[in-house]
């Protein structure tokens, strides 16, 4: 069974970077499967943030695209986020996710998650 | 922007059946998942493709489909069903939407 386990600093400051890298375990991150992040504010629903494949690809929320990177080190099995200028409204619990990559994208849907990590945006 | 309307809350007593419903304009052309999320954890799929099942997933979980609206329902509804149920579908290629979360509580 593929486990996916988010790490990164719990605390950030404002107007800082926040980074935080998903390890893929018994799963070939190469599979055609994109991987994902998405995150929950305290008490709130989820929001999607983005995706990366394999090759580079990626696709980004709208709402969020000029303040986020996404990349993948596919040697050790890690993708990563990182969230430009951060401020209180970032904070959330930040979930790692796997959905398809083949076909139609309306049949693409999150059937794995990692377990979170909450993140703090707060000086 | 594309949204899903979910209703903010649902309760039933044990036993009975939980509706809950997710509107949303282009659900009438696009599949909606559902995830169930329990306080503390990680969602999880409790429908996809409007009204499949996962393998593990209690066959009291059912979807629909009907125009722009999809409804999740849960029949003889028990203890363990009390969480935050999700729905999800896709708008242009590439963009992943959430409904607000629909908190069931099992009287």
């Amino acid at each position: 069974q593929a486990l996916l386990q988010e790490s990164g600093p719990g605390l950030v400051k404002p107007s800082e970077t926040l980074s935080l890298t998903c390890g893929v375990s018994d799963f070939s991150i190469t599979s055609p499967y994109y991987w994902a992040w998405i995150r929950q504010p305290p008490g709130k629903g989820l929001e999607w943030i983005g995706s990366i494949y394999h090759t580079g690809s990626t696709f980004y929320n709208p709402s969020l695209r000029s303040r986020i990177s996404m990349s993948m080190d596919t040697s050790t099995h890690q993708f990563s986020l990182n969230l430009y200028s951060v401020t209180a409204a970032d904070t959330a619990v930040y979930y790692c996710a796997r959905h398809e990559g083949t076909g139609d994208p309306q049949y693409w849907y999150f059937d794995l998650w990692g377990r979170g990590t909450l993140v703090a945006v707060s000086s | 922007s594309y949204e899903l309307t979910q209703p903010p809350s649902v309760s039933v007593s044990p036993g009975q059946t939980a509706t809950i419903t997710c509107s949303g304009d282009a659900l009438a052309k696009k599949h909606a998942y559902w995830y169930q999320q329990k306080p503390g954890q990680a969602p999880v799929v409790v429908i996809y493709k409007d009204n499949e099942r996962p393998s593990g997933i209690p066959e009291r979980f059912s979807g629909s489909s009907s125009g722009t609206i999809v409804t999740l329902t849960i029949s003889g509804v028990q203890a363990e069903d009390e969480a935050d149920y999700y729905c999800q579908s896709v708008d242009t290629i590439g963009t992943w939407v959430f409904g607000g979360g629909t908190k069931l509580t099992v009287l």
